[in-house]
């Protein structure tokens, strides 16, 4: 049984420029969410995915844009990079259907802005 | 205000001993759940143990229980019989069911002395 993958494990970046960072969810599951993980701190919620439409949204600029395919997988975009987009992103994924709705997390990309 | 609150940045365990790590939460929700992950080094968030708000039982999950007081809106977590492989950071969660929401904590890193 296929855990959460996520690619690139890391990746190193300028400012001003764009970055995908890719999840494909567990299997049997429908509902992607991610995270932005700065050092020393929790995980922060950027948004998250179900029937390829955004359902919820934290406190993140627009720079920061998703999409979920019909095989469940997803993107996060990331436009016009900043220093302090530099974190540990997390990609989660959960059963909609579940009133418990655990998320099972992906090991992360380490972004670095330079 | 903070949703998810842990106090304790870090703590020290003997091997074998057990440990309470706190976390309290700030909701207005009737429904809800919380959850505890464990992130060591790596960076992978691994799912611990799950609480429901409507559930009565305490949730355990072999070494770990969780002592969920509604009344003072705390669910802390308690590791039995402590590893040295227990040695990592650990998140408490919160899911707001109406908002579809996740907010964690900033973490207690735990340190399991042999």
């Amino acid at each position: 049984d296929a855990g959460v993958t996520q690619s690139p494990t890391h990746l190193i970046k300028t400012r001003g420029q764009q970055v995908t960072l890719r999840c494909s969810p567990k299997s049997g599951h429908d509902t992607v969410s991610w995270y932005q993980q700065a050092l020393g701190q929790g995980p922060q919620f950027i948004f998250q995915y179900y029937e390829e439409e955004e359902r919820q949204r934290g406190n993140f600029p627009d720079r920061f844009s998703g999409h979920q395919f019909p095989n469940y997988s997803s993107e996060l975009n990331v436009n016009a990079l900043l220093l302090g987009d530099s974190a540990l992103y997390l990609c989660a994924s959960s059963l909609l259907a579940t009133r418990q709705e655990t998320q099972y997390f992906g090991p992360g990309t380490r972004l670095l802005v330079l | 205000a903070q949703k998810i609150t842990q106090t304790q940045p870090g703590m020290f365990v003997q091997e074998k001993e057990a440990v309470t790590l706190d976390c309290t939460y700030d909701t207005s929700d009737q429904s809800y759940g919380l959850f505890w992950y464990k992130q060591p080094s790596s960076g992978e968030m691994i799912f611990l143990i799950y609480q429901g708000s409507y559930d009565e039982q305490n949730a355990t999950e072999g070494r770990y229980s969780l002592n969920f007081q509604k009344a003072r809106k705390s669910a802390n977590l308690v590791i039995s019989a402590s590893q040295l492989g227990d040695s990592a950071m650990y998140f408490c969660a919160m899911r707001e069911e109406i908002l579809n929401k996740f907010y964690f904590g900033s973490g207690t890193k735990l340190n399991v002395k042999p």
